[in-house]
């Protein structure tokens, strides 16, 4: 496997930030994905990073450093319906997905 | 934009007995993909297709599981002889190419063995 590395759960507030982060194999890598999955739903796209540095889409940013195998994905101003599984892929092969356990993220009031 | 389509939405069936799931991906996209998910879990690659042609298959793809692309548009993924250990969602993904193009899930089926 691509042994892919991320935490299972974390809760925080309302209009907080949250970084969950992730390492993976490089051997044979290509870039790397990052999904939301609400419960019962199918994982739906959120970013994607090639190249090292940060992506920034609105409230959602995502880093990557390609020697380090590392990625992270930075949740801002959180609110009730970013209460979610969040799914770091990176992409092998024919974009092949290598899907981590994900991270339930709880967001409260 | 209908988005990936896949039926049927739920499948419970008995121990020993064959299922077929159909996956209809975005029109214009020429790649797809089987993934299978269990509860906790993030989706396991299965296999994949580029238009017609199978070109990658997990290991965790017995002789039992088969799927086809036939004519390079909607794909069919069959469980001859399920078990237990086959209950699952089985995603459906496609995507654009070349490159790495962001895959578009659909609401996959959710298979329950007795």
């Amino acid at each position: 496997g691509q042994n892919i590395d991320q935490p299972t759960e974390m809760t925080a507030t309302e209009g907080a930030i949250v970084q969950i982060n992730c390492t993976y194999q490089t051997s044979g890598f290509n870039g790397l994905f990052w999904y939301q999955q609400h419960a019962g739903e199918a994982p739906t796209f959120l970013s994607y990073n090639v190249l090292d540095g940060l992506e920034e889409k609105g409230r959602f940013s995502s880093f990557l450093s390609r020697s380090k195998g590392y990625s992270y994905l930075l949740l801002k101003e959180l609110q009730m319906k970013d209460s979610a599984s969040y799914l770091c892929a990176p992409s092998y092969g024919n974009n092949r997905l290598a899907f981590g356990k994900g991270n339930q993220v709880g967001v409260i009031p | 934009d209908t988005g990936v389509s896949q039926n049927p939405r739920h499948k419970i069936t008995k121990r020993g007995q064959n299922v077929t799931f159909r996956c209809d991906p975005i029109s214009e996209h020429n790649r797809l993909y089987w993934y299978r998910q269990t509860l906790g879990q993030g989706p396991e690659f299965l296999t994949y297709f580029q238009n017609e042609a199978q070109l990658e298959k997990s290991r965790l793809l017995s002789d039992r599981f088969s799927a086809e692309r036939p004519k390079g548009s909607f794909s069919t993924l069959e469980i001859q002889r399920t078990e237990q250990g086959d209950s699952a969602m089985y995603l459906c993904a496609s995507s654009s190419g070349p490159g790495n193009q962001p895959q578009h899930f659909g609401d996959g089926t959710r298979l329950s063995i007795l």
